[in-house]
């Protein structure tokens, strides 16, 4: 059975760092990419950025400088880190799991970043 | 970045009736292009891809269509379960990016 567990912290401090972890299940991550997708309060969603199954990564220029995807393969964990957080960083954080399309998503951790 | 705008941002329909849901790609997407259904505080479900393939135990009354920079959902014989935001992806050219969602409300 295929699964995606995000874990994070409710609340972030301005300019501090977020990480979040994505457990996985069900599947290798050195079969299936994984990718960051967030969503603030209201709004669409955003793609951060990937990890691919060969252990490479992308990311969505506007996060580059801030943001770094890792993975613990021995684990099934991937890892999304951002730093210096600003209240528009407040939003639901997903892990996806793609071959050619996201056919698995996690249910998302909200994150709000406080003043 | 492509832009995909997705139209109508909310609509209301009854029981039985078929709805339709479009996303207009900035560019051609080459039918890369697939639906989501996202229920509050649930995971996105994964309905269509490659514009019209439907995936694996998506009720056949989910449908999708389009070509070009023109892709649509058309949901027949609505269901009470139905009721859900649903939104699009086009994943032809990185960054990803995905439709503003359409929240879908059953009468």
């Amino acid at each position: 059975q295929v699964q995606l567990k995000e874990t994070g912290p409710d609340l972030v401090q301005l300019t501090q760092t977020l990480s979040i972890t994505c457990t996985v299940s069900g599947f290798s991550l050195t079969t299936y990419n994984v990718h960051w997708v967030r969503q603030p309060p209201g709004k669409g969603l955003e793609w951060m950025g990937a990890m691919w199954n060969g252990g490479g990564t992308d990311y969505n220029s506007a996060f580059k400088s801030r943001l770094s995807i890792s993975r613990d393969t021995s684990k099934s964990q991937v890892f999304l880190k951002m730093n210096s957080l600003q209240t528009d960083d407040t939003a639901k954080y997903f892990c996806a799991r793609q071959l050619a399309f996201f056919d698995y998503w996690g249910q998302g951790v909200m994150v709000t970043v406080s003043s | 970045d492509i832009q995909m705008t997705q139209s109508p941002a909310s609509l209301s329909a009854s029981l039985g009736e078929t709805v339709s849901i479009e996303c207009l790609a900035s560019e051609d997407i080459y039918n890369n292009l697939a639906w989501y259904q996202q229920k509050p505080g649930k995971s996105p479900q994964f309905l269509i891809y490659y514009a019209s393939s439907l995936q694996d135990g998506v009720p056949s009354r989910f449908s999708g269509s389009g070509s070009g920079t023109q892709y649509s959902l058309k949901i027949n014989s609505l269901e009470s379960e139905d009721a859900a935001t649903y939104f699009c992806l086009q994943d032809s050219e990185y960054p990803l990016t995905f439709g503003s969602g359409t929240k879908l409300e059953i009468k």
